[in-house]
């Protein structure tokens, strides 16, 4: 069946433009996760959303960044006036329910780059 | 979340068994330990988890310690396609709304022709 897909799969952004990053989870999965990839190191949570609603947004690193998943499906993450160290490559998971323990699919990844 | 410590990088043999270890000396009793592994420009792939019994499955065998303070991720005959880093996590499952699974660097793991 068809897993996770994120759209664009790249992006190239001058520093102070908005970026808006898509992301499909695999169709009923409940749970929906964003990640953030910078060079040579591992994903770092960013968000967490249950449905529709957003119950952890504990890793967005300031208020430029933003997520939404307004009918519990779609997410779009929307980072405002880019900056050079928001490049890195954004990562979208989803898992079917919203159990601790139950197992996460990752998309392959939108790579920013911030000129 | 405790913290695990792996080596940066390992090599094997293409059609040999890959061994790779982890340090997770801090686990408590309700975490378990999950392996993923992610391929060069791909986003990470969900391999094995385990809280105390050794597991297998298709993709490879999970080995932890009585103690648990360690683990072996086995890869029975690696191949060229196993070419990855391997990330070892240890996740709580009870309290808080901690979903999210902490990735440390992981292991550059380099099967050889």
């Amino acid at each position: 069946g068809a897993g996770v897909s994120q759209s664009p799969r790249y992006k190239v952004a001058k520093r102070g433009q908005d970026v808006a990053l898509r992301c499909d989870p695999i169709s009923g999965h409940v749970s929906l996760f964003w990640y953030q990839q910078a060079l040579g190191q591992g994903p770092e949570f960013l968000t967490y959303f249950q449905n529709e609603a957003q119950l952890d947004k504990s890793g967005l690193p300031s208020d430029r960044f933003f997520a939404e998943r307004p009918e519990g499906s779609v997410s779009t993450l929307k980072i405002q006036r880019t900056q050079q160290e928001d490049s890195a490559v954004y990562l979208c998971a989803s898992s079917l329910r919203s159990g601790r323990t139950d197992t996460q699919y990752f998309g392959p990844g939108t790579r920013l780059t911030v000129l | 979340d405790a913290k695990t410590t792996q080596p940066p990088s390992m090599d094997c043999a293409e059609g040999r068994a890959a061994n790779l270890p982890c340090n997770h000396s801090t686990i408590s009793g309700n975490e378990y330990v999950y392996w993923y592994r992610q391929i060069h420009s791909q986003g990470p792939q969900y391999i094995i988890h385990g809280l105390k019994n050794n597991e297998t499955n298709e993709m490879a065998s999970l080995i932890i310690t009585e103690d648990r303070k360690s683990s072996t991720l086995i890869l029975p005959h690696a191949t060229l396609r196993d070419t990855a880093v391997y990330y070892c996590i240890v996740r709580t499952n009870s309290g808080g709304s901690n979903y999210k699974l902490t990735f440390g660097k992981g292991t550059l793991l380099t099967v050889n022709p």
